[in-house]
């Protein structure tokens, strides 16, 4: 069965730099989630997407933005990084009548 | 907001003895309680999820039972093999319009012993 999918799996950014997360979700899912893991930490809610209209908001930075666009698919803008921002981002996809999330593989992000 | 505890951090167990994992969460209005399992380096897998409308649920040898007065929720898994080593998340939400953000526990590190 298709998963949700990200890109890139690994991304290398300097201090002050701006990085673009991609996901797109299992065919037919409407609503996209993006959480943040840290080592060793447990998955961190940013924000979530319903329909292209910001639906929940977690602890996102202001330096953070993220999008749905009409495929579904959603972006994540991450800008001034910063060190403390390297860790796994994970995008999760459900259907809208349910709430079962559906985790991709992650993107890592390393800041130096 | 909500907060979900989970314990132990770290269980060992022998191969083929069960293993319990136990959150509590602090919203009443929580009523949606996932299970993950996370292995080295990949996104959290879905292994159960229960409703506050249930009481217990049971896919072969994994259960998740629920007490909605005490706001407290377990994972069981029965005859554990090596393959079910790895972090354990229990996670909760309200569920209220469909899309909203899972509240993690901090995982427990199940280490299944040969």
């Amino acid at each position: 069965a298709a998963g949700v999918i990200q890109s890139p799996r690994h991304l290398i950014k300097e201090k002050r730099e701006t990085a673009t997360l991609k996901c797109y979700p299992i065919p037919r899912h409407d609503t996209v989630y993006w959480y943040q893991q840290g080592p060793g930490q447990d998955p961190q809610f940013l924000i979530s997407f319903y329909e292209k209209m910001q639906s929940d908001k977690g602890s996102i930075p202001d330096r953070f933005s993220a999008q749905q666009f009409s495929d579904y698919h959603s972006e994540l803008n991450m800008s001034s990084l910063e060190l403390g921002d390297s860790a796994l981002y994970f995008c999760a996809s459900s259907l809208i009548t349910q709430e079962t999330q559906y985790f991709g593989p992650g993107t890592r992000l390393l800041v130096l | 907001g909500e907060n979900v505890e989970q314990h132990p951090s770290t269980l060992s167990v022998q191969e083929g003895d069960s293993a319990v994992i136990k959150c509590t969460y602090s919203d009443s209005a929580s009523n949606y309680f996932p299970w993950y399992k996370q292995e080295l380096g990949k996104g959290p897998q879905l292994i159960i999820d229960i409703r506050s409308n249930v009481g217990e649920k049971k896919d072969q040898r994994i259960a998740v039972t629920l007490n909605k007065t005490a706001k407290h929720f377990s994972l069981h898994i029965t005859e554990t093999q090596p393959e079910d080593s790895a972090v354990y998340f229990c996670a909760a939400s309200t569920g209220r319009g469909g899309a909203d953000g899972l509240t993690f526990g901090k995982g427990t590190h199940l280490i299944i012993q040969p």
